[in-house]
């Protein structure tokens, strides 16, 4: 099966400061990758997703790097607020075949 | 407001019984997905349907079953013989191979 892990399983971050979280994944012929927020004891949220054939994208406070040379995959949150507590968890996909969900990390912001 | 619901939110199963979880989305997707999340994994597929009176396993279809009638309905019954089905279950819908949007889930629990 994919494996799509993540570094670290839990992150501390003091509010106002950046978020870095990290995801490996292990197929080179993953070609869809994204970011879900899951606040404790709801349904993952979209935060936002990049594909193979770019190396970075931008949201709102949020940014995706793709490394594919290393297969690595990384959340970058600014100014992280009180708000963005919560599990974060990469997804890959492979030629439009299903997702794979990595284990998550959990961040907490303190304030 | 579109979107896509599970009922119920907490359910209570006795050992050997038959239990129904509803997801119903009105975002006029064609796919939807359950998955099974326990505590330090990542998501699990259970079935996916990607049309109407369509479906497939997925990595652990044993114990489950689907039912596709409608569009905008995809029940799952965990079935007596799945051993272990506590757990945290969420269902999914998407248009094609793209993002993915989440239910709420429900939450099951074996007595």
């Amino acid at each position: 099966g994919e494996s799509v892990g993540l570094h670290l399983p839990t992150l501390s971050v003091q509010e106002g400061d950046n978020s870095i979280i990290n995801c490996a994944y292990s197929n080179s012929a993953s070609d869809y990758f994204i970011w879900y927020k899951q606040e404790s004891g709801k349904g993952p949220q979209f935060i936002i997703d990049i594909r193979s054939n770019m190396d970075k994208r931008q949201g709102q406070r949020v940014t995706v790097l793709l490394n594919k040379t290393v297969k690595h995959l990384s959340l970058q949150i600014a100014a992280t607020q009180p708000g963005d507590s919560a599990v974060y968890f990469c997804a890959e996909n492979i030629l439009g075949n299903q997702f794979y969900f990595g284990t998550g990390t959990s961040l907490t912001v303190i304030p | 407001d579109g979107g896509i619901t599970q009922s119920p939110k907490y359910l209570f199963r006795k050992e050997g019984q038959n239990v129904t979880l509803s997801c119903e989305q009105n975002l006029n997707h064609d796919a939807m997905y359950w998955y099974r999340q326990d505590p330090g994994q990542g998501l699990r597929l259970i079935y996916y349907s990607q049309i109407v009176n369509d479906f497939q396993k997925g990595d652990i279809a044993e114990g489950y079953s689907v039912s596709r009638e409608k569009k905008e309905s995809f029940p799952l019954t965990v079935t007596s013989a799945q051993k272990n089905p506590t757990a945290f279950y969420l269902c999914a819908s998407s248009i094609g191979i793209d993002e993915q949007f989440f239910g709420p889930g429900t939450r099951l629990t074996v007595l």
